[in-house]
């Protein structure tokens, strides 16, 4: 079984602050996505990474793809408390099983 | 985003009804799944239909039963659950199943109780 580890699980910091929450696997990736989901909402698609090495950025949001397509990152930039929900990692593997392999989520919560 | 409409929002049930959730994608596309989210477990696939065809069924106990009239639509059909399977449903859409890096567009969901 491929299986998608995040960290933190839960982060709870204040306005303004930065934070990075990471994305692991021991196998590696054809591609991996980044979802945000508010309360209440189904998940929304933030980015699609697919080179190793890769950097996108979406405003305060930046995204990594490990040189070895093993690992993501999300680095968000002075977090502001639009930025509270869960962090989904989620990805295909090169074994080519064609669904998307979701990770468990980081729960962030930005104070004002 | 209105492209992937679940109903309904929420639903309790006894554990002898049965009952069904809906799913209507307004995107085009040819693929659409069913995951289940619990607390603390990562969401989890349960089935993925393309052009109308079931393509996966990842060991969902027989007690849920998807349905795919069109490539629009797709139900799951509930009966004789257990309270373990209180959770959100999620439907979800992609342009189609065979290309890796297609983004999923999600419903909201349906919040299922199990009294």
């Amino acid at each position: 079984t491929q299986l998608l580890e995040q960290s933190p699980q839960f982060l709870s910091i204040q306005e303004g602050e930065n934070l990075t929450v990471y994305c692991n696997s021991s196998s590696v990736f054809s591609s991996l996505q980044w979802y945000r989901q508010e309360p209440g909402e189904g998940p929304v698609l933030l980015v699609t990474v697919v080179t190793g090495g890769e950097v996108k950025k979406l405003k305060r949001l930046t995204f990594q793809f490990g040189d070895a397509r093993k690992d993501s990152s999300l680095h968000i930039t002075a977090a502001q408390p639009g930025d509270t929900g869960l962090y989904l990692c989620a990805g295909h593997w090169d074994t080519g099983r064609r669904a998307l392999t979701f990770g468990s989520g980081t729960r962030l919560q930005v104070q004002p | 985003e209105t492209g992937v409409t679940q109903t309904p929002r929420h639903l309790v049930m006894g554990m002898t009804n049965k009952k069904s959730l809906k799913c209507e994608q307004h995107l085009g596309h040819n693929a659409m799944y069913w995951y289940k989210q619990s607390a603390k477990k990562p969401l989890e696939l349960m089935f993925v239909y393309s052009l109308e065809e079931r393509v996966e069924n990842n060991s969902v106990p027989s007690r849920f039963s998807p349905e795919c009239p069109n490539s629009s639509h797709l139900f799951l059909h509930l009966h004789t659950l257990q309270p373990e399977d209180s959770a959100l449903y999620l439907c979800a859409s992609s342009q189609d199943y065979k290309t890796s890096n297609q983004p999923q567009h999600f419903g909201d969901g349906t919040r299922l109780s199990i009294l």
